[in-house]
This record gives C-alpha cells, sequence and structure tokens, in this order.
C-alpha cells in the first residue's frame, strides 16, 4: 500500500519567513496530493491540492511542487504569519483511499 | 451544497463497554467513506473505507468494525472498548472516482477510561 513520509515534523519560522514543509510518497499510481491544516482540537482543512498532471500550484502566499518521478512533492508558506501556526499534513490519494504523513507541526514566532 | 455530520463531538467510555459513531453525508450521492484516528499529537491512521454500501476495507486489525448500511451512512463500531481506542475519531468523505476533495467531519473525542 501507499506510504507517505513527512519531513520536518516540526518547523520553528520567525513571522514573515517561509516555510517549506517536504513529502514523499511510494505509490506511483497515486495521482492527487492535498495538503491539510489542522488547527489544536479540530478538523483538518484543505487548504490546496495538486494533480499528478500538474507541476506547481500557488494560491497567494501558498504554494505546492511535485515531483512525479522522484514522487516528491512540498507545500511553501511565503510570508508567513502567526495564524499559520497549526500541524499541516501532506497527503497521497491513488482514487481509492488517501494516505496522510505524520504532520508537520509549524510555529511561527511573532 | 455537501454536508458531513459525525456525533456525538466527545465521548468518555469504560474499557470494555461498546461503541457506536455515526457519520452521514448529504448533499450527494455514492460517495467513498472513511473512517480515520488520531492519537494525541499524531498523525491520521486510515481504519475504515467504503466505495458504496455494504462494501467495507479494513486497513488494520483491531476491535473496531465499520458498517455503512446506506449510501451516506457509516458507523464505527467496537463491542468491547481498549484503553488504546481513545483517540480522535475523524469521518469523511469524497467523490468518486479519484479520491478527490476529501472533507472531514468535525470528529469524536473519545476516551477510554
Amino acid at each position: 500500500g501507499e506510504n507517505v513520509e513527512q519531513h520536518p515534523s516540526t518547523l520553528s519560522v520567525q513571522e514573515g519567513d517561509s516555510a517549506v514543509i517536504k513529502c514523499t510518497y511510494s505509490d506511483s499510481a497515486s495521482n492527487y496530493f492535498p495538503w491539510y491544516k489542522q488547527e489544536l482540537g479540530k478538523r483538518p482543512q484543505l487548504i490546496i491540492d495538486i494533480r499528478s498532471n500538474v507541476g506547481e500550484k500557488k494560491d497567494q502566499r501558498i504554494a505546492v511542487t511535485l515531483n512525479k518521478t522522484a514522487k516528491h512533492f512540498s507545500l511553501h508558506i511565503t510570508e508567513t504569519q502567526p495564524e499559520d501556526s497549526a500541524v499541516y499534513f501532506c497527503a497521497a490519494s491513488n482514487g481509492n483511499d488517501m494516505r496522510f504523513g505524520a504532520g508537520t507541526r509549524l510555529t511561527v514566532k511573532p | 451544497s455537501q454536508t458531513i455530520h459525525q456525533w456525538p463531538a466527545t465521548l468518555v467510555q469504560p474499557v470494555g463497554s461498546p461503541l457506536s459513531l455515526e457519520c452521514t453525508v448529504e448533499g450527494t450521492s455514492n460517495p467513498n467513506l472513511y473512517w480515520y484516528r488520531q492519537a494525541a499529537g499524531r498523525g491520521l491512521q486510515l481504519l475504515f473505507y467504503s466505495v458504496g454500501i455494504g462494501q467495507i476495507s479494513s486497513e488494520v486489525p483491531q476491535n473496531l468494525s465499520a458498517s455503512r448500511p446506506q449510501d451516506r451512512q457509516f458507523i464505527l463500531s467496537s463491542k468491547k472498548l481498549l484503553l488504546s481506542d481513545s483517540g480522535f475519531y475523524l469521518c469523511a468523505w469524497s467523490v468518486p472516482p479519484g479520491g478527490y476533495g476529501y472533507t472531514f467531519g468535525s470528529g469524536t473525542r473519545l476516551t477510554v477510561v
């Protein structure tokens, strides 16, 4: 089955700096790669996603890149703000189920 | 628009007691449905997924079971809870095929005492 590895497990940045979270996956049939943000005690919320026919996607301060050959995908957050502090999960789906990375706890220091 | 309902929000149960968590989806037909568990400070573990009524795929051996008696209803059950069953349980749905756009329910925080 699919195995998704996510790094780092914790990340602390200064407000205004950029944050990068990286994931790798093992199932070459995976074709959909979403990113979720989870605030304490709440459900994960989809923040951005990318499909396998696209290499990069951007939405304001958030961007995701995908390298299908290397089976890598990354989340980039620019100009970080304290409200970006949360746990971020990457995921990979082959169309039937979705496997999540272990999560990255991002702390943005004001 | 589609919505997903999950209840109860919190639950405290003694060891050995039964469990039933329910999830329903509105505004869509034939969704893929999922149960995930999240231990404190940990990632999301897929427990079960269903692509149709009566069709359940189990990911890990455990004392939990799932059922899908209706198209938009997904139930997570246990006959006898263990301490290790404590966690945050999340139901999710997606539109097949492709599994795109997972939406999670608000979750049930289960504490087994």
